[in-house]
């Protein structure tokens, strides 16, 4: 099955700074890779995907590049606000439309 | 996009009692769902796989008899925690895959207090 593993798992950065999150996974076949954001007793809910077919996507301050050859995608979020603290997770699919999640990383931005 | 409703949100109850957990889909039908459990600071851990009309599958390391599923129709799967302990408190998320997506759309969560 799908191995995802996240980086890093905390995350600090001051506001207005850029934070980047890395995820690999180990299945080759996989094509879809979302980015899902939780709060503190919430629900994860998706804030950007990328399909195998494309390298970059970027939604406003939000972006994920996927480089299918190294088997690994990433999320950056420019110009961070502290709204954006959170915890940010990452997944790929596993067989049956299942998803397996990384490990998370918490974000705090400072303000 | 899609919604995808659990109840109760919220359950505290005395060790040894049975909780049940609903999670429906409600504007579109799902043949299969997805029951999560998440321990504080951890990520989302899928504990088996709900499918319309017929058996769940379990993850390994996940008790079928403590954790019944039962799938009935197109747009209701029930979690049961049966005889629940301490041990089981948890933050438990279901999720349904839209027909023909990929995307994954989670319920609110119910989290599990076990006294």
């Amino acid at each position: 099955g799908e191995n995802v593993e996240q980086h890093p798992s905390t995350l600090s950065v001051q506001e207005g700074d850029s934070a980047v999150i890395k995820c690999t996974y180990s299945d080759s076949a996989s094509n879809y890779f979302p980015w899902y954001k939780q709060e503190l007793g919430k629900r994860p809910q998706l804030i950007i995907d990328i399909r195998s077919n494309v390298g970059e996507k970027k939604d406003q301050r939000i972006a994920v590049t996927l480089n299918k050859t190294a088997k690994h995608f990433s999320l950056h979020i420019t110009e961070t606000q502290p709204e954006d603290s959170a915890v940010y997770f990452c997944a790929a699919p596993n067989a049956g439309n299942m998803l397996t999640f990384g490990g998370g990383t918490r974000l705090m931005v400072k303000p | 996009g899609a919604v995808v409703s659990q109840h109760p949100s919220w359950v505290i109850c005395k060790s040894g009692t049975s909780v049940k957990i609903e999670c429906r889909s409600l504007d579109f039908q799902a043949t299969t769902m997805f029951w999560y459990r998440q321990f504080p600071k951890q990520s989302l851990m899928l504990m088996a796989t709900s499918n319309e009309g017929s058996k769940a599958t379990y993850e390994q390391g996940v008790e079928k008899d403590k954790f019944l599923i039962n799938h009935a129709s197109l747009t209701l799967s029930t979690l049961t925690v049966t005889s629940a302990h301490p041990e089981d408190s948890s933050f438990y998320i279901c999720s349904a895959p839209s027909s023909g997506e990929n995307i994954q759309y989670f319920g609110a969560g119910t989290r599990l207090s076990v006294l």
